[in-house]
């Protein structure tokens, strides 16, 4: 079964800090995707990066890069320069391989990171 | 484009009322997913549509839940004899899955309240 672990539950921050945030994950699948979903006080889960297992190429996308290792399968993901509007909590998720085996389908996703971002 | 759009945002009910919730998903996105969330957790997935079809649903969607999704397009979720243990988020995504994965996009959803 699909496993996400964030083991930071809350970090506290000074704004323009550099924050990262850690995911850890286990899946029998070989090839595989995964995602970071920010949660802000609205409620609304949002999408910010997809990546996949065959693709260990970390990047940079604006204020935000991660650092996927499957080697300690981890999927870290850093804010630089952080900023008041970063508060919220974030997301891990790993997609299971649905029923019927033909296609990836429901996210399993971790407890959340809470990430206070004080001026 | 708007977004995936859910109905009501909020809904308090007492125990053993049924409640039903509505998602529409963005438009053309052939899949559908409903999760639920508690507090301080991450979201848990209940089931998942792929045009009308049900393809998967969960253990946690016990007897007293039923979702559909009729002519592929917006999605309910209905909840009988709802009890305490109910009050959760109850959130909804799309995506338009072609190969392989698909990025799942959230509504604002629904929080329920059971008293």
């Amino acid at each position: 079964a699909q496993k996400v672990t964030q083991a930071q539950t809350e970090i506290s921050v000074v704004e323009k800090e550099d924050v990262t945030l850690d995911c850890v994950y286990e899946t029998r699948d070989t090839t595989y995707y995964l995602f970071w979903y920010k949660q802000p006080p609205s409620g609304e889960l949002v999408f910010l990066i997809r990546r996949n297992s065959f693709d260990e190429q970390n990047e940079i996308s604006g204020r935000y890069s991660w650092n996927f290792q499957k080697s300690t399968s981890s999927f870290n993901f850093t804010i630089t320069a952080s900023q008041v509007v970063d508060s919220a909590v974030y997301f891990c998720a790993l997609p299971s391989f649905g029923a019927g085996g033909t296609s990836y389908g429901k996210l399993t996703f971790g407890q959340g990171t809470i990430l206070t971002v004080h001026p | 484009d708007t977004g995936v759009s859910q109905d009501p945002r909020h809904k308090i009910t007492k125990r053993g009322q049924n409640v039903t919730f509505r998602c529409d998903p963005i438009s053309e996105h052939n899949r559908l997913y409903w999760y639920r969330q508690t507090l301080g957790q991450g979201p848990e997935f209940l089931t998942y549509f792929q045009n009308e079809a049900q393809l998967e649903k969960s253990r946690l969607l016990s007897d007293r839940f039923s979702a559909e999704r009729p002519k592929g397009s917006f999605s309910t979720l209905e909840i009988q004899r709802t009890e305490q243990g109910d009050s959760a988020m109850y959130l909804c995504a799309s995506s338009s899955w072609m190969w392989a994965t698909d990025t799942q996009y959230f509504g604002p959803g629904t929080r329920l309240t059971v008293l």
